[in-house]
């Protein structure tokens, strides 16, 4: 079954306006971590933000914050002020604390920042 | 920044060879992993390694493919004969895991496997 799921097509988003990718989980585990990474063309896997599953706020990282509903299993990630350096594959991530330490990925957004 | 570094960036290889990807992961951590990616797919969890031994490994891991820390600071994955579909982007990460520390788990850049 699929821990991760991220089902929006390609985005396209103007320069410096805000986009929100958004990530659904699975899991029964009560502790757990949420990552988000981007991948630009060049291929390298680049971390970006954390959320833990007992962290009372939402994670924020400069322009980049996560929209975390526990409730309902989602992790959005939302880009403020988008550049254009911005354009890449975004992949959301969970690591269950119990019994193992993997991640396990989504299918990942992809995002073009136009001019 | 500390950072994880691999090599080499890009490997071609034919099939049935044996091949051997490194990676140096950040000075200070303590937990080594693989992941692949093939072309156009999610990433997939390969292995974890901890204290010179395998701590988990996926059903991708089969008895093709081994790791290895053969010194204080290479990390290595072999694949000893490759396979078509063993064409991907291998990715190396480390982590201190600690809860101060996240367990973030840090990627290197890739090394792009192509098997011919």
């Amino acid at each position: 079954a699929q821990k991760i799921t991220q089902t929006q097509p390609g985005m396209f988003v103007q320069e410096k306006e805000a986009v929100t990718l958004d990530c659904t989980y699975d899991t029964s585990d009560p502790s757990y971590g949420l990552f988000w990474y981007k991948q630009p063309s060049s291929g390298e896997m680049i971390f970006l933000i954390y959320q833990g599953s007992y962290d009372q706020q939402n994670a924020t990282e400069g322009r980049y914050s996560l929209n975390f509903q526990k409730a309902r299993k989602s992790a959005n990630l939302v880009i403020s002020a988008s550049q254009l350096g911005d354009s890449a594959m975004y992949f959301c991530a969970m690591r269950e604390n119990y019994g193992n330490n993997r991640l396990a990925f989504g299918k990942g957004n992809q995002v073009v920042v136009i001019p | 920044e500390p950072e994880v570094t691999q090599t080499p960036s890009h490997q071609v290889t034919q099939m049935g060879q044996e091949v051997i990807l490194r990676c140096v992961p950040i000075s200070n951590h303590l937990y080594f992993y693989w992941y692949r990616q093939i072309l156009g797919q999610k990433v997939e969890f390969l292995v974890s390694f901890y204290n010179n031994e395998i701590s988990e490994k996926s059903e991708i891991f089969d008895d093709q493919f081994s790791v290895e820390r053969p010194d204080g600071s290479n990390f290595t994955l072999k694949i000893r004969s490759t396979k078509l579909e063993d064409s991907a982007m291998y990715f190396c990460a480390s982590t201190l895991e600690d809860r101060a520390s996240k367990n973030i788990q840090y990627f290197g850049a890739g090394t792009r496997l192509s098997v011919l």
